[in-house]
C-alpha cells in the first residue's frame, strides 16, 4: 500500500498563476482533507470530503477549490496564487466508522508564490 | 483565543530525560485528543489518541487530558535521539474527523 501520495512535492509559482496539487489514497477512505501548515501555526483545514462528490469548507478555504470525482483522488486547486498562499500543503484520509481522530497524512507538497 | 494552545519551543532535553509536552483547549465540548508526531519533512503521524478524562499510556509515551482544566500533557519516558520530532496535539472538532491543531512543539533529544 502507499497510503496517501501527494504531487509535486515542490513546486514554485509566480503571482497570478494557478495549479493544482494531486492528492490519491489507495486505502478506500471516503473521507479525505486538505490541510495547510505555516511555521509556527499548526495545521489548518482547508477543504474536506466525505466522499466522491461530497465536499465541504474548512477554516482557510478563501482562494482554494477541490473536486472529489472517485473515492482516490481530491485534488486541490490554487486559482491566482498569492504570496500568503506560500506554505506547506498537506492530504488526508480517514475511515468514515472510526471516530478517533486518526488521520493518514502524505509527505506534504512545499509550495512557494513569489 | 486559539481553540488549542501549544508551546511551540523548541525544547531540548539530553537523552533518558522524561519530557512534558503540554497543550490547553478552550471548547468544552472537545472529548476526543490527539497527539501527531511529526518527523521533519514528513507528514503527521497519529501517536496516540485519548477519550475524556484520564490518563492512556503506549510504551514509553502517556497521554493525559485533565478535562476540568482543559489541559493536555504528553509525557515521554526515557527519551531517544529518534524522539526528536515536532509534536502536535489535536482535538476532533465536529464529526467527519475533522481536527483542530496545536501549533506543534519542536522537540531535540540530544544523545
Amino acid at each position: 500500500n502507499a497510503g496517501v501520495t501527494q504531487t509535486p512535492k515542490f513546486r514554485i509559482l509566480k503571482i497570478g498563476q494557478s495549479m493544482t496539487l494531486q492528492c490519491a489514497q489507495d486505502m478506500n477512505h471516503n473521507y479525505m482533507y486538505w490541510y495547510r501548515q505555516d511555521p509556527g501555526m499548526g495545521l489548518k483545514l482547508i477543504y474536506y470530503s466525505v466522499g466522491a462528490g461530497i465536499t465541504d469548507k474548512g477554516e482557510v478555504p478563501n482562494g482554494y477549490n477541490v473536486s472529489r470525482s472517485t473515492t482516490e483522488d481530491f485534488p486541490l486547486r490554487l486559482e491566482l496564487a498569492a504570496p500568503s498562499q506560500t506554505s506547506v500543503y498537506f492530504c488526508a484520509s480517514s475511515y468514515s466508522d472510526r471516530n478517533t481522530g486518526e488521520l493518514f497524512f502524505g509527505e506534504g507538497s512545499r509550495l512557494t508564490v513569489l | 483565543q486559539k481553540e488549542v494552545e501549544q508551546d511551540p519551543g523548541p525544547l531540548s532535553v539530553p537523552e533518558g530525560a522524561i519530557v512534558s509536552l503540554n497543550c490547553t483547549y478552550s471548547n468544552s465540548a472537545f472529548q476526543y485528543f490527539m497527539w501527531y508526531r511529526q518527523y521533519s519533512r514528513k507528514g503527521p503521524e497519529l501517536l496516540m489518541y485519548t477519550y475524556s478524562s484520564g490518563n492512556k499510556e503506549d510504551g514509553r509515551f502517556t497521554a493525559q487530558v485533565d478535562k476540568s482544566s482543559k489541559y493536555i500533557s504528553l509525557f515521554i519516558r526515557d527519551s531517544q535521539p529518534s524522539d526528536s520530532a515536532t509534536y502536535l496535539c489535536a482535538s476532533l472538532s465536529g464529526g467527519y474527523n475533522k481536527l483542530i491543531f496545536g501549533a506543534g512543539t519542536r522537540l531535540a533529544v540530544h544523545p
